[in-house]
Order: structure tokens, then C-alpha cells, then sequence
């Protein structure tokens, strides 16, 4: 089976840097991915890591570590509309779906 | 216009209904998935289908039902609606071979009284 842990909540000041976490134990491991939704809305699609390391797309970066079973979404230059919840999935070695944590609710303040 | 689209965006019925949500993709992708969301417990998968003769079960399925009617449709049936599964469900899809990621549809809010 899958675990996955990410905060329920965090709140951060507009123009600033924000780092969220998310751990996972999981049966294989083929993907993780982050996305953002929000309130009421689809899920949409951020970010995708595979290998160790960086993903950089424009002020959204994510970062793995398979070893420890360890990413985090950071994200830069906050802005109002970043207010949102911010999605870790797992995708185990069946390759077919995705695990998805419950979820870290983002709130930027002025 | 959306590429995944759900219909019908909202419903409110009766326990004992039968209920059926709908999801047509112009995508062209291969395999589509039906969730659940429930404020507290994430996403949650229902069932998956990798092709049109191919239909999966997920972590959930128990009182649900789905049918591949084409590439581009998959439709989820609540047999007898019970008021446990009043939830916002949304359709996803992905490209054959599953590197990529799941795209999705805007959602139906499902109330069951």
C-alpha cells in the first residue's frame, strides 16, 4: 500500500518563498507528482519527478529524494492566487493511478 | 472548450436513486479514472479503465459501477445512492503506457439526502 503525508495547512506572506513536504512509504515507486487545486475545482497538473533531484518550471520547483522517500514543492515570489491546495501523488511501480496525499491548504496573506 | 468534461456539474437526489455521472474526453487518451474527494481524505480512486474492453476496480468501488462506452467515455453509476456518498467526484485521464500525468475534468458535486 501507499502512505503519503503532507501538512494540512500553511500560510505564507505575499512576495515570499514557501516550501511544502511530503513524505511517502509505498509498494514501488514509478513517479511523483504535485498538483494544484483550487477550492472547488479540478486538480491541475504542476509538476512531475522520476529521478533524484530538481524540477524548475518558472516559480514553481519540486524536488526528490527516492532514498529518503522525500519531496517538497517550493514555491517562489508568492502571489494571492497561489492561495490554494497543493496535491503530493505517488505513482507505485503498477503504473496505473495515482496515491494521492490529502493535501496541504495554502494560504497567502498581503 | 474543456478537454475532459463531466456532466452533470451538480446533483442532489434521493437515497435509493439511480444516479449516473458522465465524462467524454477530447484528448485522445487511452486510460480514464473516476475519484472521489472528500473534504479530509484526499482523492480517492473508484475504477480505471486502460481501453475500452479494459475496466479495473480501485481502492473504492464498492456501490459503484462504471462502463467504457468509448475511447472518449466513461460513466460511473451509482446502483442505489446512499447518503455516504455525497462527495465531489472528478474524472481524470491519462495517455496509454501511463508516463504521464492524469488530467482532469471540473468535477460533479454529488448530494445524497
Amino acid at each position: 500500500g501507499q502512505n503519503i503525508d503532507q501538512p494540512t495547512e500553511m500560510t505564507a506572506t505575499e512576495g515570499a518563498i514557501v516550501q511544502i513536504n511530503c513524505t511517502y512509504q509505498t509498494s514501488g515507486f514509478n513517479g511523483l507528482f504535485w498538483y494544484q487545486q483550487h477550492a472547488g475545482e479540478a486538480p491541475t497538473f504542476l509538476s512531475y519527478n522520476v529521478l533524484d533531484g530538481l524540477e524548475e518550471k518558472g516559480r514553481f520547483s519540486s524536488f526528490l529524494s527516492r532514498s529518503k522517500g522525500y519531496s517538497y514543492l517550493l514555491l517562489k515570489e508568492l502571489q494571492m492566487k497561489d492561495s490554494a491546495s497543493y496535491l503530493c501523488a505517488v505513482r507505485d511501480s503498477s503504473g496505473y493511478a495515482l496515491n494521492f496525499g490529502k493535501g496541504t491548504s495554502l494560504l497567502v496573506t498581503p | 472548450d474543456a478537454d475532459v468534461t463531466q456532466t452533470p456539474r451538480n446533483r442532489i437526489t434521493k437515497t435509493g436513486k439511480r444516479i449516473m455521472l458522465e465524462c467524454s474526453q477530447t484528448k485522445g487518451h487511452d486510460r480514464m479514472y473516476w475519484y472521489r474527494q472528500d473534504p479530509g481524505l484526499g482523492l480517492r480512486l473508484i475504477y480505471y479503465s486502460f481501453d475500452v474492453k479494459d475496466i479495473n476496480k480501485g481502492e473504492i468501488s464498492d456501490g459503484y459501477s462504471v462502463s467504457r462506452q468509448a475511447q472518449a467515455k466513461f460513466s460511473l453509476s451509482l446502483e442505489s445512492a446512499i447518503p455516504n456518498q455525497t462527495a465531489l467526484y472528478f474524472c481524470a485521464t491519462s495517455e496509454g503506457g501511463g508516463a504521464g500525468p492524469q488530467h482532469f475534468g471540473d468535477g460533479t458535486r454529488l448530494s445524497i439526502l
